[in-house]
């Protein structure tokens, strides 16, 4: 069984670089499927931010492509979000999550959450 | 973008309701809409794929429609662990796109 597990800064600084990451266990990241990152601000609905394939063929969200960069350690099995020149409004619960084998986009595995606040 | 109009944001109902959510999308997305499920804490499940498919160990009381762009999923017989937030998402284009969001809450 395959899980997710977010780590990092519970608290970033406005202007700053909000850094994740998401430790994949149970599976191997060199598969075939699409590892991507979900947020949602407290209270508020769910947000595609963008995905990572196993090849490192990355897409993100249009609205955030400018700040976003998404990558991956196939040796350390994980694969990390950041997300620049932050403001109050990228404060969320941040998510990874895996793609379905047979179907892209469409999620199976989700990690707990990390929520990220921003604030000086 | 695609965008998912999802209605309505709320409802309240009672053990043993049929409730149904329905979703619209902004342009044609044939069949490629999932439902999840979402309970205060926890991170969303998927209910049902291609509209209408069954995940594995989800319960038949959950059912998706399709009609034209609008797509609706249905609880037949709402049970006390349904009452959670349930989500809409296209996976025909990326950027994926969720809908609002749907509340249902206990009457």
């Amino acid at each position: 069984q395959v899980q997710l597990q977010e780590s990092g800064p519970g608290l970033v600084k406005p202007s700053g670089t909000l850094s994740l990451t998401c430790a994949v266990s149970g599976g191997s990241i060199s598969y075939s499927h699409w590892w991507s990152w979900v947020r949602q601000p407290p209270g508020k609905g769910l947000e595609w931010i963008g995905e990572i394939h196993y090849s490192g063929a990355t897409n993100y969200h249009p609205s955030l492509k400018s700040r976003v960069t998404i990558s991956m350690d196939k040796s350390k099995n994980h694969f990390s979000l950041e997300l620049t020149s932050v403001t109050a409004a990228d404060t969320a619960l941040y998510y990874c999550a895996r793609d379905l084998t047979i179907v892209r986009g469409v999620f199976d595995f989700w990690g707990q959450g990390t929520l990220v606040t921003v604030s000086s | 973008d695609i965008q998912m109009t999802q209605s309505p944001s709320s409802l309240s109902a009672s053990v043993g309701d049929r409730v149904t959510i329905t979703c619209r999308a902004s342009q044609d997305i044939g069949n490629s809409l999932v439902w999840y499920q979402q309970k205060p804490g926890k991170a969303p499940n998927i209910l049902l794929y291609a509209a209408s498919r069954l995940e594995v160990g989800v319960p038949s009381r959950f059912g998706g429609s399709k009609s034209g762009t609008d797509y609706s999923l249905t609880i037949n017989s709402l049970q006390p662990e349904d009452f959670a937030t349930y989500y809409c998402q296209q996976y025909y284009n990326v950027p994926w796109t969720f809908g609002q969001g749907t509340r249902v809450e206990i009457k």
